[in-house]
């Protein structure tokens, strides 16, 4: 079955930590994938997507995500934390051209300032 | 360019009362999305429409939910009646024809 996991569910940084959060699909298929954020109080938002070409790709406010096709991973990575960037993420993969995003469960990330 | 507007933005009701959700998608949006979020779990797609067609229900318990999009823009989403596991945020998207989809701010339903 298509599925989209994320590993972690909770994580704790300081500012300046360096970020990595996990994604991995299910499906040997085409795939799009996307990160969406979601800021306490406010709407899910897109931060970045792949739909071919380079598998390194840059989104807004610095974050960056590598597909990896070998490994069915999509992970999210940003350099610096900071504060503002305390929210929720969600992976997300749209299989096959079918327009039906599935997400994952999302990861919590609280950065302390 | 607006965003997806959704109506009400809470709600609280009781067990086995009715309850509707309205979304207004971005304009020109053919594809437009329904999704529960249940509280620390992803959001899950309930049903996908094409204008007004229905794409994919399979999520959608169809023995309380219904959804539909007349004339391929607004749509509305229904529970009758309504359970204490239907508690949740209802989420509206609509997308480019590339798949890139826009989220509204959801409704929060508390059902008591």
């Amino acid at each position: 079955a298509q599925s989209v996991s994320q590993h972690n569910h909770h994580v704790i940084l300081s500012e300046a930590a360096s970020l990595e959060l996990g994604c991995n699909y299910s499906y040997g298929g085409t795939v799009n994938l996307f990160w969406y954020v979601q800021y306490p109080g406010q709407h899910l938002q897109l931060l970045l997507k792949y739909f071919s070409g380079d598998p390194l790709v840059k989104g807004i406010k610095g974050f960056e995500a590598e597909f990896i096709k070998s490994k069915f991973s999509f992970n999210l990575r940003k350099p610096s934390v900071q504060w503002s960037d305390t929210a929720e993420y969600f992976c997300a993969g749209e299989m096959d051209s079918s327009y039906k995003l599935i997400f994952g469960s999302g990861t919590r990330l609280l950065v302390r300032p | 360019e607006a965003g997806v507007a959704q109506s009400p933005r809470y709600k609280i009701i009781e067990k086995r009362q009715s309850v509707a959700f309205w979304c207004n998608p971005i304009s020109g949006h053919a594809t437009l999305y329904w999704y529960q979020q249940i509280l620390g779990q992803g959001p899950k797609l309930l049903i996908q429409f094409q204008n007004n067609g229905v794409v994919d229900d399979s999520q959608l318990p169809k023995d309380r939910f219904s959804a539909e999009r007349l004339k391929g823009v607004d749509s509305t989403l229904k529970i009758q009646p309504a359970k204490l596991e239907d508690s949740a945020v209802y989420l509206c998207a609509s997308s480019t024809p590339e798949g890139e989809a826009f989220f509204g701010q959801g409704t929060r339903l508390t059902v008591v």
